[in-house]
């Protein structure tokens, strides 16, 4: 069963902020939100995960609902190489199924000159 | 400085063959993981091992094996190759237990059965 809800694409110009929605009205207390992203034919790659509050680092900024049920992926300012597919993952803390990700379809975002 | 390496990057095979994918890491994550993708899907687990000498079914194991001899490696065999098995398989380590933590994909290899 799906997690997460994604718009399949997105554009967005080139030097603006690209905010990515996550729809994930199922989450439980225990669960992560985690953002990967993959790059043309490379591994996916890391950027953010949060549980409730909102989360900032070098690469993006995470915010989630207070109730948990949704949340944005922004890139502030975002050049042609964040072009890829970004995925919204929900991860249990703890326990056995806690190492595994579970990806979808993800949003492919195109990022325009 | 530590990576996650796999090997080879691209590869051709003939149905009924065996095949073993190599994996390595050199930062002592206990945690590896394979992942097929395909075109129409996100990735899917196939295996994954929590360390050395354990190894677990993922969502769509049927025809892949693994073994966990050491920290650094987690082989793939494909026992005898599938065409359904053409895809770009990718391995992925972490280092703790739970959920917080991020895992660290290799940079996949492509796989061709003919």
């Amino acid at each position: 069963d799906a997690k997460t809800t994604q718009p399949p694409s997105m554009d967005c110009a080139e030097g603006r902020a690209a905010n990515l929605p996550c729809n994930h009205s199922t989450i439980s207390g225990n669960e992560y939100v985690y953002w990967y992203r993959q790059i043309h034919s490379q591994g996916p790659q890391y950027i953010i995960h949060g549980l409730k509050n909102n989360e900032t680092n070098e690469m993006a900024s995470l915010i989630i609902t207070e109730d948990r049920k949704s949340s944005t992926l922004i890139l502030p300012h975002a050049t042609l190489r964040d072009t890829a597919v970004y995925y919204c993952i929900v991860r249990v803390f703890g326990g056995a199924g806690s190492y595994q990700l579970t990806f979808g379809k993800g949003t492919k975002l195109s990022v325009i000159p | 400085d530590a990576e996650i390496t796999q090997s080879p990057r691209h590869k051709i095979t003939e149905t009924g063959r065996q095949v073993t994918l190599a994996c390595h890491q050199t930062w002592n994550h206990n945690n590896m993981f394979w992942y097929r993708q395909d075109l129409g899907h996100g990735l899917r687990l196939i295996h994954y091992s929590y360390g050395v000498q354990d190894t677990n079914k993922g969502e769509v194991s049927d025809g892949y094996s693994v073994s966990r001899s050491n920290t650094e490696d987690l082989p793939l065999t494909l026992e005898s190759a599938a065409s359904s098995q053409t895809s770009v398989y990718f391995c992925a380590s972490s280092l703790l237990a739970g959920g917080n933590n991020e895992q660290f994909f290799g940079p996949g290899t492509r796989l061709t059965v003919l």
